[in-house]
């Protein structure tokens, strides 16, 4: 059975950066796509970007670029998202989940990190 | 304002049909995209309901179907039950802007 587990909760003021990080368990790690989600407080479900980790390469959503980035080590079976020069509104829930492609279901989900953002 | 619209709530009583729409354009779901169905339930993460337009994953009750036509995709569900209560979101790919997701459908069971 195919776990995601990710870092627990952070706290960070403005300017300052995060990473989370989605530990993979289970199952396959290399062949399958990690996308990261985020859902601000109240709000719907945004892609982030993600990473199919044997191309090595990420994908991110044009919003994200240059400030989001998503690796993955293959050694650990973990990804990790990192975002630099936070402001109040990164505050929010960020998930992981994977799908056998970037246009597939998100079949696996981790049980979400909670960032805030405050001085 | 998101790629994929759906409607922002949607409400029936037990033992009701509900249904609720996606609608996205020629770059996603009209190119071809398939479409994917979450529901989730407060303070938790999102389940995949619905894959591939109108797949179920195992242990998805029936009571829940999907279908897609041209640039719109719909989630059916029947039978409508209390613990059905949650937010439900559609999402697929775009040829421009990776994946996507709908802005969200919150449902009130009555």
């Amino acid at each position: 059975q195919v776990q995601l587990v990710q870092s627990g909760a952070e706290v960070k003021k403005p300017g300052s950066s995060v990473k989370v990080s989605c530990k993979t368990s289970g199952g396959t790690f290399s062949t399958y796509a990690i996308s990261w989600v985020r859902q601000a407080p109240g709000q719907g479900l945004e892609w982030m970007g993600g990473i199919l980790p044997v191309f090595v390469t990420p994908k991110y959503a044009q919003k994200f670029q240059g400030r989001v980035t998503i690796t993955a080590d293959e050694s650990t079976s973990t990804s990790y998202m990192e975002v630099t020069s936070l402001r109040s509104e990164d505050t929010a829930v960020y998930y992981c989940a994977r799908g056998h492609d970037f246009w597939s279901a998100l079949d696996n989900w981790g049980q979400g990190t909670q960032v805030t953002v405050s001085s | 304002q998101s790629v994929l619209t759906q409607p922002p709530s949607v409400s029936g009583a037990p033992g009701q049909t509900v249904t609720i729409s996606c609608t996205g354009s020629s770059s996603n779901i009209g190119a071809g995209s398939d479409v994917h169905w979450y529901q989730q339930l407060p303070e938790t993460a999102p389940k995949n309901l619905i894959y591939g337009n109108s797949n179920r994953p195992s242990g998805v009750p029936d009571r829940f179907s999907g279908s897609k036509s041209g640039t719109s995709a719909s989630l059916a569900i029947t039978g409508l039950q209390a613990e059905d209560e949650a937010d439900y979101y559609c999402q697929s790919y775009d040829s421009s802007l990776g994946v996507v997701f709908g802005g969200g459908t919150k449902l009130t069971v009555l």
